[in-house]
């Protein structure tokens, strides 16, 4: 069975800080992908991120980054000099499967940058 | 921004009542789901449906049925409405494989039972 685990239920920084979210998942297939997505307070979810299983190489698009390592299983995501608009929760998934039916979230990070 | 709706945005209902939320989207994927997101869970997969009539159960599937007649609608069902269905239920669509491309979400509508 596959499995998100985001240990941080809550984080709290103030405005410029940097800021890193922790997903950690679980699979035992060896093509999967992993996705974050943000969930601002207006309700709606907004994809941020794919990579799959055998793309191993950082990502940057702007003050955002993602840090994959399969030997950790881990795929974090670090917020660079954090602003009030990044406030939101943070989902990291997992897809394996051929019609994305195992698409599982983790329970999500909320994050809150203070002025 | 992926065209999607979803309605009604926001419903009231009582237990034992039947309920039926309606997805739309004008993107043309073949790929849509239904989720529902409660607090300390993230978002749970309920069915899915990979083509026009052809669907599938997901996670937490009890209690709910879908339909998909056209390649544009997905209707998720609630027979008999109950109190542990209170909740906020996402639609989303994905263009292929879904395991290789993101899905994206509908608004989201919220559904209380009482």
């Amino acid at each position: 069975a596959q499995k998100v685990t985001q240990a941080q239920t809550e984080i709290s920084v103030v405005e410029k800080e940097d800021v890193t979210l922790d997903c950690v998942y679980e699979t035992r297939d060896t093509t999967y992908y992993l996705f974050w997505y943000k969930q601002p307070p207006s309700g709606e979810l907004v994809f941020l991120i794919r990579r799959n299983s055998f793309d191993e190489q950082n990502e940057i698009s702007g003050r955002y980054s993602w840090n994959f390592q399969k030997s950790t299983s881990s795929f974090n995501f670090t917020i660079t000099a954090s602003q009030v608009v990044d406030s939101a929760v943070y989902f990291c998934a997992l897809s394996v499967g051929i019609y994305g039916q195992n698409f599982v979230f983790g329970p999500g990070t909320r994050l809150s940058v203070l002025p | 921004d992926a065209g999607i709706t979803q309605s009604p945005r926001h419903k009231v209902t009582e237990t034992g009542t039947p309920v039926t939320l309606r997805c739309h989207q004008t993107e043309n994927h073949r790929y849509m789901y239904w989720y529902r997101q409660d607090p300390g869970h993230g978002l749970r997969l309920i069915h899915y449906s990979y083509g026009v009539k052809d669907t599938d159960k997901g996670e937490v599937s009890d209690g709910y049925s879908v339909s998909r007649s056209k390649t544009e609608d997905f209707l998720l069902t609630l027979e008999s409405a109950t109190s542990s269905q209170t909740s906020v239920y996402f639609c989303a669509i994905s263009e292929s494989l879904p395991d290789r491309y993101e899905q994206y979400f509908g608004p989201g509508t919220r559904l209380t039972v009482t």
